[in-house]
């Protein structure tokens, strides 16, 4: 039990076109969903907290108006890179929280990650 | 102060060897704690979590977590090569990473 889809798995695309990335909860309902970004060699960092019907919440120094969050039902949530660049390219990994809120379902399970490749 | 802070490595231990792996963080009110490993170009993946003080062994995997020093630490037994990856750990909820711990277990 326990998975979370991501796709695309690979995306290639041009400067200043815009990219969507889904994560869905395969057999589960997720009410929080969370969206990291990695860089090579480095460490994931939070960029914004998705709740099902709700705005997402957004760490400092992300720009909410850059990556569009939308989580319109509890199994799926989507980010979109508006207007991609080059310093965009990284792995996005998506997350997702069992909706039984007990103790173990406090932990998160990680979708297998999107490379994104701005040219 | 960064909320999580793991020693950086790399860690190299021989095959069969127990490697050892520490993490600190800031928050003294955390109460959920995890380890994560990620193999090259993947994502994590759950190795476990522990939220009260003391071991929680899973298989080859021991997790040690001491509240009042703020201190959580993962064991690996018998270290296998299948073992080579980042090991994460993540506190709270909204997890917040620390930089990982690159193991490298020797054939």
């Amino acid at each position: 039990g326990a998975v979370v889809s991501q796709h695309p798995s690979r995306v290639i695309c041009k400067s200043g076109t815009s990219v969507k990335i889904e994560c869905r909860s395969l057999d589960f309902q997720a009410t929080t969903m969370f969206w990291y970004r990695q860089f090579p060699k480095k460490s994931l960092m939070l960029m914004a907290t998705s709740n099902e019907g709700s705005k997402a919440t957004y760490e400092q120094g992300v720009e909410k108006d850059k990556f569009l969050i939308n989580h319109a039902s509890l199994t799926l949530s989507t980010l979109t890179v508006t207007s991609a660049h080059p310093e965009d390219s990284s792995f996005y990994i998506c997350s997702a929280r069992d909706l039984m809120g007990d103790r173990v379902g406090e932990t998160q399970y990680f979708g297998p990650g999107t490379r994104l490749l701005v040219l | 102060q960064k909320e999580v802070e793991q020693n950086s490595g790399p860690l190299s231990v021989p095959e069969g060897a127990i490697a050892s792996l520490n993490c600190t963080y800031s928050d003294r009110g955390s109460q959920s704690f995890f380890w994560y490993r990620q193999y090259s170009g993947k994502s994590p993946e759950l190795i476990m979590f522990i939220y009260s003080n003391g071991d929680k062994e899973d298989g080859r995997f021991t997790a040690q977590l001491n509240k009042a020093s703020q201190y959580v630490s993962l064991l690996i037994r018998d270290s296998q090569p299948s073992d080579s990856a980042t090991y994460l750990c993540a506190v709270r909820d909204k997890l917040s990473f620390g930089a990982g711990t690159t193991v490298t277990v020797r054939a």
